[in-house]
């Protein structure tokens, strides 16, 4: 059974790109979460996905968007990447039915030059 | 306690000792907290959970307990053992479940001592 899988590990970009970051939910979960970490916090959310469409966001701007695919996997799109941008980014998915219990991914480690 | 900025706050405790990490929350109406563990380079991992009704609950090596009138949170770890080494956060859900996604603390960072 495997658990939530993010891609890529780690990444480098500079100031004005874009980035997606991928993510597989755990075998039989339907729902997926996003967080953002700096370095020395506790992630914040993001954003979070259900049948293909955000259900809920946290306070983060435009730039940062999503998409959920039929089989559960998530994307996370940042555009115009700033140097704050600079986190770990976490996937977590659970079942929509049981949002409390959430299993997180290893995470993308981003770094904005 | 609680950090500002970088630097979280840091807990020393010899092998084999019992360990008490701290939390404090703002929402009162925060209906579920769990506890997780973060080791360097993983995401964060499930350790105990417990529901604004329960004042205390036990796992193995580990017990949470809640105090709703100072809202308050504590993760004691038994016996602790150099696996143990890691960040601790604690989150809160909201009475409207895990929509909102969940509210994490800034982290204590656990290191033991041999």
């Amino acid at each position: 059974d495997a658990g939530v899988t993010q891609s890529p590990t780690h990444l480098i970009k500079t100031r004005g790109q874009q980035v997606t970051l991928r993510c597989s939910p755990k075998s039989g979960h339907d729902t997926v979460s996003w967080y953002q970490q700096a370095l020395g916090q506790g992630p914040q959310f993001i954003f979070q996905y259900y049948e293909e469409e955000e259900r809920q966001r946290g306070n983060f701007p435009d730039r940062f968007s999503g998409h959920q695919f039929p089989n559960y996997s998530s994307e996370l799109n940042v555009n115009a990447l700033l140097l704050g941008d600079s986190a770990l980014y976490l996937c977590a998915s659970s079942l929509w039915t049981v949002q409390e219990t959430q299993y997180f991914g290893p995470g993308t480690r981003l770094l904005v030059l | 306690g609680e950090s500002v900025g970088l630097h979280l706050p840091t807990l020393s405790v010899q092998e084999g000792d019992n360990s008490i990490i701290n939390c404090a929350y703002s929402n009162s109406a925060s209906d579920y907290f769990i506890w997780y563990k973060q080791e360097s380079g993983k995401g964060p991992q499930f350790i105990i959970d417990i529901r604004s009704n329960m004042d205390k609950r036990q796992g193995q090596r580990v017990t949470v307990l809640l105090n709703k009138t100072v809202k308050h949170l504590s993760l004691q770890i038994a016996a602790t053992q150099p696996g143990d080494s890691a960040v601790y956060f604690c989150a809160e859900i909201g009475s409207g479940g895990g929509a909102d996604g969940l509210t994490f603390g800034k982290g204590t960072h656990l290191i033991i001592q041999p």
